[in-house]
Formats: structure tokens, C-alpha cells, sequence
């Protein structure tokens, strides 16, 4: 069975600080892999897209930055934090073959930047 | 801009009651409309996804529909009960995209 991890659950920073969320998934090969994120009262706001090592599609400009240094590991960064990062991040896989997959989200990370 | 709206934002609702809320969507370019059950302290969960107009899927005690035509979808849940509890989201697909679109969604308390 497939398993996917999120690490860590949460995390308070303080501005212009850096940042470094680690996703590893288990038990499936060449997911694509997502970065999430939820700030008060909004929907999931897609923030980075991944079909395979080293390939990352950014949908939204900002401090934000995401490598695939392997199959299943994902990782979100930041140089710098701004307050306006603060929000609930999820990291997410599916399975490549068709689009109307369902996706699998880990247990997500509480970003407060203060 | 693609927008995805939930109605209501929140919903109480008393434990053996049924209720049901609200999905819309673009009527154009539609490819698929996911349901997901977002519980607190886990992940989201995938309920339904749903590609053809007049589609109807159950699960247990939740169902839901889809018009594709109007750009809509309900989400029924038939005697509630307090695991009901979640946030229920809705995303869409269009087929000139390969990102969901996620409405902001319907926070469901059943009361005892």
C-alpha cells in the first residue's frame, strides 16, 4: 500500500527566515507530486506541480521554490519568509495514467511565520 | 480565471437529519468534478469523482450528483452523524487544464 509523509506537522519561523518542507511517498513509482496550500477561509491554492525528477511546473510567482531530488521526495523552500507564507501546506500524489485520479494528500504542515 | 464557489461556508446540522450542499463550476470546458471529505487532524479524502451529466454516486449514507450543463453539483448526506463532521470540498477539472480548481468548502457540524 502506499504511504505518504509530511514532515514537519508544524513550524513557526520568523520572518526572513529560510524554509524547508520535506514529502516522501511510498509504495508507487513516478508520482506526480503536489504542493498545496490552504490560508484562512480559501481553498487549496495549487503551488507547485511535479511529473518527475527534476521537472517542477510553478502555477503562482512567489518567494516560494520546489525540487524533486528523487522519484518519491518532494521539497518545498523559501529563501526568505514573508508573513503572507503563513498558511497550512499539503503535499499530495497521484498516479500518472489518467487525469481524473484521485489524489492522496499527506497530513500537511502548520506554517505560522511571525 | 476558473472559479469554483461552495455553498453554504459552514452548516450545522442536528445528528439524524439530512442535508445537502452545494458545488458550482464552469459550465464550459468541463473534464471531471472531484468531492473530497477533509476531517480535522487528517488528510483530505477522496469521495467521488464524477465525469458525465446526470451522474449520481453513493457511498453509504453520501451521495452526490452532477449537472455539467448549469455547472453544478450536490453533495447529500441522508441521517447524519457526529463522524459526518468535516470539511467537505469540491474541485474541478476542465479538459484544457491539468490542475484542480478547489472551492473553498462546506464546513459540516452535526449537532448530538
Amino acid at each position: 500500500s502506499q504511504t505518504i509523509h509530511q514532515w514537519p506537522a508544524t513550524l513557526v519561523q520568523p520572518v526572513g527566515s529560510p524554509l524547508s518542507l520535506e514529502c516522501t511517498v511510498e509504495g508507487t513509482s513516478n508520482p506526480n507530486l503536489y504542493w498545496y496550500r490552504q490560508a484562512a477561509g480559501r481553498g487549496l491554492q495549487l503551488l507547485f506541480y511535479s511529473v518527475g525528477i527534476g521537472q517542477i511546473s510553478s502555477e503562482v510567482p512567489q518567494n516560494l521554490s520546489a525540487s524533486r531530488p528523487q522519484d518519491r521526495q518532494f521539497i518545498l523552500s523559501s529563501k526568505k519568509l514573508l508573513l503572507s507564507d503563513s498558511g497550512f501546506y499539503l503535499c499530495a500524489w497521484k498516479r500518472p495514467d489518467t487525469d481524473i485520479n484521485e489524489q492522496f494528500f499527506g497530513p500537511g504542515t502548520r506554517l505560522t511565520v511571525l | 480565471i476558473l472559479n469554483v464557489e461552495q455553498s453554504p461556508q459552514s452548516l450545522h446540522v442536528q445528528e439524524g437529519d439530512s442535508t445537502n450542499f452545494t458545488c458550482s463550476f464552469p459550465s464550459s470546458n468541463f473534464y471531471a468534478l472531484h468531492w473530497y471529505r477533509w476531517e480535522t487532524a487528517k488528510s483530505p479524502e477522496a469521495l467521488f469523482v464524477m465525469t458525465l451529466n446526470g451522474d449520481e454516486k453513493k457511498k453509504g449514507r453520501i451521495s452526490a450528483t452532477l449537472n455539467t450543463k448549469e455547472g453544478y453539483s450536490y453533495l447529500y448526506i441522508k441521517g447524519s452523524q457526529p463522524e459526518d463532521s468535516a470539511t467537505y470540498l469540491c474541485a474541478f477539472k476542465s479538459d484544457s487544464n491539468y490542475q484542480l480548481i478547489w472551492g473553498a468548502g462546506t464546513k459540516l457540524i452535526i449537532k448530538p
